[in-house]
């Protein structure tokens, strides 16, 4: 079953606006990951957040974390068309030593 | 060297082959992961091997057999598969820490698109 679910699952904006993508997941975490997966290809991790962090930031990327609700949300500022693709949120459940499991998925369309 | 290789990177089989795919890092890591993923899913964990051993098998059916001959280096055979088992196979690896392999990010290959006719 889906550990993860980011919200919403589909997301068009135009390029230089900002983008949120909510991730809701059911069990105690260890850490939420973020990873985009460009069309066809390869996953590449965005940033990792600690289950005693609230909040990260990385470039344009920032991540927040409330485990009070079970919930993560991933903001690009000022969008590009390169971050069109797919973002997946990924936890390990606590106690779960090697297993990540990714949410359904957002599939970003940014408009030149 | 922050990258991981797969090959091939397109694979097309009859059900009746066998043929084997392969993935390689030379970043130390010694946690390397299997995923498939069908088109507009999520990836689905099949395996993970730590230190060169499986810890993780999630039920995946034996016509794929997994292998890890040295800590860089991960298969996976295939036999017999189904059309259903066509989708994107990936590979990543992690770090371990402090015998945690989850709580580090995962480096993703570029996967290998499996057809099976």
């Amino acid at each position: 079953s889906q550990q993860g679910e980011e919200d919403p699952q589909a997301l068009s904006i135009q390029e230089g606006e900002n983008a949120t993508m909510n991730c809701s997941y059911k069990t105690s975490i260890n850490n939420l990951q973020w990873y985009r997966q460009n069309s066809g290809r390869g996953l590449v991790h965005l940033i990792l957040i600690r289950s005693n962090e609230r909040e990260k930031h990385s470039g344009r990327l920032r991540v927040t974390l409330d485990t009070s609700k079970k919930s993560s949300s991933l903001l690009i500022t000022a969008s590009r068309a390169a971050d069109t693709a797919s973002y997946f949120c990924a936890t390990p459940p606590s106690g779960a030593n090697s297993k990540l499991t990714f949410g359904k998925g957002i599939t970003l369309s940014v408009r030149p | 060297d922050t990258e991981v290789t797969q090959t091939p990177k397109h694979l097309v089989m009859g059900m009746t082959n066998k043929k084997s795919l392969k993935c390689e890092q030379h970043m130390g890591h010694r946690a390397m992961y299997w995923y498939k993923q069908k088109a507009k899913k999520p990836p689905e964990l099949m395996f993970v091997y730590s230190y060169e051993k499986l810890s993780i098998n999630e039920s995946v059916p034996s016509r794929f057999s997994p292998e890890c001959p040295n800590s860089s280096l991960l298969n996976l055979h295939l036999h017999a598969l189904q059309p259903e088992d066509s989708a994107l196979y990936l590979c990543a690896s992690s770090q371990v820490d402090m015998g945690q392999v989850a709580n580090n990010e995962q480096f993703f290959g570029p996967g290998t698109r499996l057809t099976v006719l």
